[in-house]
């Protein structure tokens, strides 16, 4: 079936610093969502994606819609504690029109 | 406004045993989900309902059984519960089966002894 890729797997990273993470497919994606979770929780949506080259920020967070269709990524700028989570990538398949989750990014932020 | 939400929060089943993980959303939602987390792996899609009266299979749906009761409740049932069925439960509703983000339950945190 249809998979997507996440990578790192996790991060620890000091308090400040800039975080990327990625996705890749080898399918295409109509939308790429990026969520969060914290511990004990169901995932939050943080940003979604809806047109190819798109770039979208919320606060501190932004991410791109890859200009293939087949990737995305998220940067977290000057990151803070309450960063840390598990950050997944989802894709919407333009094939199935379900949702589709890479393996998951943990982020640990050292104060 | 609750969201989705989703009962219980936490059990213990010993194998062989059956179980329904109930879920209920109030934000008018035409289409909801079950997936099941586990560790590196993301989340799989077990059953979904586009709409009210209709059901399908995701990617993990052996095992497992749902009903869509109303409009607002969508729950999963383990008729026989076997080890490899401990994880993470979540539920989720859309509007509609398109592009808008889903909103997630807080889970069912589910062991099979």
């Amino acid at each position: 079936g249809q998979q997507l890729n996440q990578s790192p797997q996790s991060m620890f990273i000091q308090e400040g610093e800039d975080v990327s993470m990625n996705c890749t497919s080898s399918s295409i994606f109509n939308t790429w969502l990026w969520y969060k979770q914290d511990p004990g929780e169901g995932p939050v949506l943080l940003i979604a994606l809806y047109k190819a080259g798109e770039l979208t920020s919320n606060g501190r967070l932004t991410a791109q819609f890859g200009i293939t269709r087949k990737d995305s990524f998220l940067n977290i700028s000057a990151s803070i504690p309450s960063d840390v989570g598990i950050y997944f990538c989802a894709g919407i398949s333009g094939n199935t029109g379900k949702l589709i989750f890479g393996q998951g990014t943990t982020l640990q932020v050292k104060p | 406004n609750a969201g989705v939400t989703q009962t219980p929060k936490f059990q213990v089943l010993k194998t062989g045993q059956s179980m329904t993980l109930q879920c209920a959303q109030d934000m008018n939602h035409n289409s909801m989900y079950w997936y099941r987390q586990d560790p590196g792996m993301g989340l799989r899609l077990i059953y979904y309902s586009a709409s009210e009266g209709t059901t399908d299979k995701g990617e993990v749906p052996n095992g497992y059984n749902v009903s869509r009761l109303n409009k607002r409740e969508f729950s999963l049932r383990l008729e026989s519960a076997a080890p490899s069925q401990t994880s993470v439960y979540f539920c989720a509703s859309t509007p509609l089966q398109s592009n808008y983000g889903y909103t997630f339950g807080s889970g069912t945190r589910l062991t099979v002894v």
